[in-house]
């Protein structure tokens, strides 16, 4: 049981190329999200997604692309990547949460610079 | 909209010394509360959670938390700390039946001999 794994660990960009994040889960989750981690800033939540063919968005969508076309996968997509988006990107899964709120797993990052 | 103050950027402990965070948030309801750990280089864990009942939660790895509505904190003690404890800490908040976290900007934690 691997639990949330996340493809690459790392990546260098030049600006405006793209490049696709993969998230993987073996847990069966129903949702899947997608954050990004700044200095100073914590977590925000970039897109999330309640099930197979389902995606929303969260607090900071803009530049960022997603599709969750298997249960267990949810890729990230960054069409023209820019300076702004070099970041820690973490995906996470869970449950449907119901009343007692649903545990999230986190997967262990992929650090992404854009020069 | 919901938001979490950690007013702490960086706390350093001996080891075997007690341990305070500080976790403090805005919302109109008794929201969800969470705490999660991220040591270096992995992704985050989750020590522990409130949503009702006793105010006093345990976690984890030894750790424990406190919801005081009154003061709208949700502080997380340890008793004595470890060197393996030295990690970052993000206290986050969602609002009742909702999956939406809003993450505070973390604590770390240094563990000194």
């Amino acid at each position: 049981n691997a639990g949330v794994t996340q493809t690459p660990k790392f990546r260098v960009l030049k600006t405006g190329q793209s490049m696709t994040l993969l998230c993987a889960q073996d847990m069966n989750h129903e949702y899947m999200y997608w954050y990004r981690q700044d200095p100073g800033m914590g977590l925000r939540l970039i897109h999330y997604s309640v099930g197979e063919g389902t995606t929303a968005k969260g607090e900071v969508p803009d530049g960022y692309n997603v599709s969750r076309l298997k249960k267990q996968n949810f890729l990230l997509g960054l069409e023209s990547a820019a300076p702004s988006q070099t970041s820690v990107y973490f995906c996470a899964s869970s449950y449907s949460p119901g009343l007692a709120g649903a545990d999230k797993y986190f997967g262990p990052g992929t650090r992404l610079t854009v020069l | 909209a919901q938001s979490v103050t950690q007013p702490d950027i960086h706390i350093t402990v001996s080891e075997g010394a007690s341990l305070e965070l500080r976790c403090n948030y805005s919302y109109g309801a008794t929201p969800y509360l969470f705490w999660y750990v991220q040591s270096p280089g992995q992704g985050l864990q989750l020590l522990l959670k409130y949503f009702s009942g006793d105010t006093l939660v345990q976690g984890i790895k030894g750790f424990e938390a406190e919801f005081k509505r009154s003061q709208s904190s949700f502080n997380l003690r340890k008793p004595s700390v470890h060197w393996s404890d030295a990690a970052e800490y993000f206290c986050a908040v969602a609002p009742f039946g909702n999956e939406k976290l809003t993450f505070g900007t973390g604590t770390r934690l240094t563990i000194i001999p």
